[in-house]
């Protein structure tokens, strides 16, 4: 079975500075990985995933992550961030050929301050 | 194109009712899928349905939930009777089918209940 950890329940962060979210699996076999937001009162936005390929995924809204496989990472970063970034982040994970059934992490909650 | 539809998207009920929610997904997409959001932790799968036909639901608590798609398209999930910690987030999330490089699951607003 795959695990999700994100250390961090809660990360503040000023407007404009760069923030990194931490998510870690855990897994035997080979993975994709996402990166959910969800804002107050709505439903899960995709950010970003990581299917194969390239290790360094873009997503929406100016996110990055990086897949790690030696280190079992798949952190989230944004250079400089907006007041409107202020959410809740879930990391997910589902086993290659696993038939779409995400394992999500605990979430993080980021809070942009002015 | 419309998104994942979800209602109600409050309910208030005391332990021991029946409480009915109802999902309709995006058009053409043959996967659904039920999940329960506790405050405070991630969303749980609970039931993966593809077309009309149920695929996983090995997290279901079957003493008390049942969730149906006939037809394959609209689904509706019920819990009777009601416990306190059903209190939750209910999301419903859509995709394409497994295998098709589409797996993005989309997913709805949620809808809160608060067992009493």
């Amino acid at each position: 079975a795959q695990s999700v950890t994100q250390l961090d329940s809660q990360v503040p962060v000023f407007e404009e500075a760069p923030v990194e979210l931490r998510c870690n699996y855990s897994s035997s076999v080979s993975v994709y990985l996402f990166w959910y937001v969800q804002y107050p009162n709505q439903g899960l936005q995709l950010l970003l995933k990581y299917l194969s390929g390239s290790t360094l995924v873009k997503g929406i809204n100016g996110f990055e992550a990086e897949f790690n496989k030696s280190q079992t990472s798949f952190h989230l970063r944004k250079p400089s961030v907006h007041i409107s970034d202020t959410a809740e982040y879930f990391c997910a994970v589902d086993r290659t050929g696993g038939g779409n059934k995400l394992t999500f992490g605990t979430g993080t909650q980021l809070k942009v301050e002015l | 194109e419309a998104g994942v539809a979800q209602s109600p998207r409050y309910k208030i009920i005391e332990k021991r009712q029946s409480v009915a929610f109802w999902c309709n997904p995006i058009s053409g997409h043959a996967t659904l899928y039920w999940y329960q959001q506790i405050l405070g932790q991630g969303p749980k799968l609970l039931i993966q349905f593809q077309n009309n036909g149920v695929v996983d639901d090995s997290q279901l608590p079957k003493d008390r939930f049942s969730a149906e798609r006939l037809k394959g398209v609209d689904s509706t999930l019920k819990i009777q009777p009601a416990k306190l910690e059903d209190s939750a987030v209910y999301l419903c999330a859509s995709s394409q089918p497994p295998g098709q490089g589409r797996e993005t699951q989309y997913f709805g607003p949620g809808t809160r209940l608060l067992v009493l």
